[in-house]
């Protein structure tokens, strides 16, 4: 089966880094997805990862080692706008599968 | 861009009644989605669909229905509303097209119905 564990909240202030971490079990491996989600609204793509290795954009980076089933989320210089849900989420045939969400908060 | 839209973004609904929600997508996407959004249990599938008049339970299915007669259009039946389907509702869709990202959903933005 496939199980996904992130940490459930994470505060930060402006202009910090911060490092979401999850990792995972699946039975197939067909790479892994970050959404972020803000309060009230729809999960938004962020990141795509299939290979090992760390993935850049902008201020956003994911790290994926599919040998230790780990992945995180990089996000630098933090603003208060990136106060938000960021899901873990892995393939499952058709479907996906979400983790339960890491809530970040952004203090000034 | 892939636009996703759902009918209602707030719905009231009485137990007992019977609700209808709608989701349309407007890139010829082969498979829809069914989720449902709860505080600590994060997204849950209700049920999906391959393609037109095709559907497969999801993980969740009890107490839901679905009907897909157009491409563009799923929609998800809630045959007698009850207080415990009080949720966030989310639709998605992707493609089966080849490409980087070919298992990337994209999302509508939501119906948060309550059941009184």
């Amino acid at each position: 089966g496939q199980n996904i564990d992130q940490p459930t909240e994470m505060t930060a202030t402006e202009g910090a880094i911060v490092q979401i971490n999850c990792t995972y079990q699946t039975s197939g491996f067909n790479g892994l997805f970050w959404y972020q989600q803000h309060a009230g609204e729809a999960p938004t793509f962020l990141s795509y990862n299939v290979l090992d290795g760390l993935e850049e954009k902008g201020r956003f980076s994911s790290f994926l080692s599919r040998s230790k089933g780990y992945s995180y989320l990089l996000l630098k210089e933090l603003q208060m706008k990136d106060s938000a849900s960021y899901l873990c989420v892995i393939p499952a045939g058709t479907a996906l599968i979400f983790g339960k969400g890491t809530t970040l908060s952004v203090s000034s | 861009d892939v636009k996703v839209t759902q009918s209602s973004r707030y719905l009231v609904k009485r137990t007992g009644e019977k609700v209808f929600l709608e989701c349309v997508q407007d890139m010829d996407h082969e498979n829809m989605f069914w989720y449902r959004q709860d505080p600590g249990l994060g997204l849950r599938l209700i049920y999906f669909s391959y393609d037109v008049k095709m559907k497969e339970k999801g993980d969740i299915p009890e107490g839901y229905s679905v009907s897909r007669e157009k491409k563009e259009r799923f929609s998800l039946i809630l045959e007698s509303a009850s207080t415990n389907q009080t949720s966030m509702y989310l639709c998605a869709s992707r493609t089966t097209r080849l490409g980087s990202y070919s298992y990337e959903q994209y999302f509508g933005p939501g119906t948060r119905l309550t059941v009184t």
